[in-house]
């Protein structure tokens, strides 16, 4: 009865390749994120998905590529992976785009080590 | 500035300690503030949401100062169980207001 699962939990790869993480909630929500944590532990968000349609697109190198194909997946494809991409990835969904209480519920993180 | 900035720590604290964190944040026009709490390798989950008037839930309390952009969790009693990295999430006004900013955190180690 996972909430929010990622694959693969782990993901290293060699600089240049391309690689997908994906994300699915069972919990009804309509919207989706991605968050990036780097090697300091700063969480920060990168794109937000509401009902499919992309409503947060932080500073984000367009190597990177939010795919909703319906509102319970959210996945986020890398193209020509670089070393500063190595961090913990984590998705995340809530019920509502906006309200003053409004909150999200996360993945277990896909570990991504770029060599 | 970082929108929002915390004392990374790490706070040692021996078990039945009173702990307080602090957290001050850059856009006065914020709406929403929340604590979220992660494990070490885990996934960040939500531990309360702050209330202007401040709020409790068992051995924790929150405080929002809207006036000084600061809020701050104490935790009375520390249990082993309570260590853990403690962010302070802050949402801004209009927009997407479901877009969490948080702070990089600070490490709470209770020791026995």
């Amino acid at each position: 009865d996972t909430a929010v699962s990622q694959t693969p939990k782990y993901l290293v790869t060699q600089m240049g390749n391309d690689k997908s993480i994906k994300c699915e909630q069972n919990l009804g929500h309509d919207t989706m994120y991605w968050y990036k944590q780097d090697s300091k532990k700063f969480l920060k968000i990168m794109f937000s998905y509401n009902n499919k349609e992309l409503i947060i697109n932080e500073t984000v190198p367009n190597r990177f590529s939010p795919k909703s194909p319906d509102k319970a997946h959210l996945n986020l494809h890398i193209n020509s992976l670089e070393l500063g991409d190595s961090a913990v990835y984590f998705c995340a969904s809530s019920p509502l785009p906006g309200g003053r209480y409004n909150e999200q519920f996360f993945g277990p993180g896909t570990r991504l080590t770029v060599l | 500035r970082k929108e929002v900035e915390q004392d990374p720590g790490p706070f040692n604290v021996p078990e039945g300690a009173t702990v307080a964190f602090n957290c001050t944040y850059s856009n006065s026009a914020s709406q929403s503030f929340f604590w979220y709490r992660q494990d070490c390798r885990k996934e960040p989950k939500l531990l309360m949401s702050v209330y202007s008037s401040g709020n409790e839930d068992g051995r924790f309390t929150a405080q929002l100062n809207r006036a000084s952009q600061y809020i701050s969790l104490l935790i009375r009693d520390s249990k082993l169980s309570d260590s853990a990295t403690y962010l302070c999430v802050v949402t801004p006004i209009g927009g997407a207001t479901n877009k969490l900013i948080f702070g990089t955190g600070t490490l709470l180690a209770v020791q026995p």
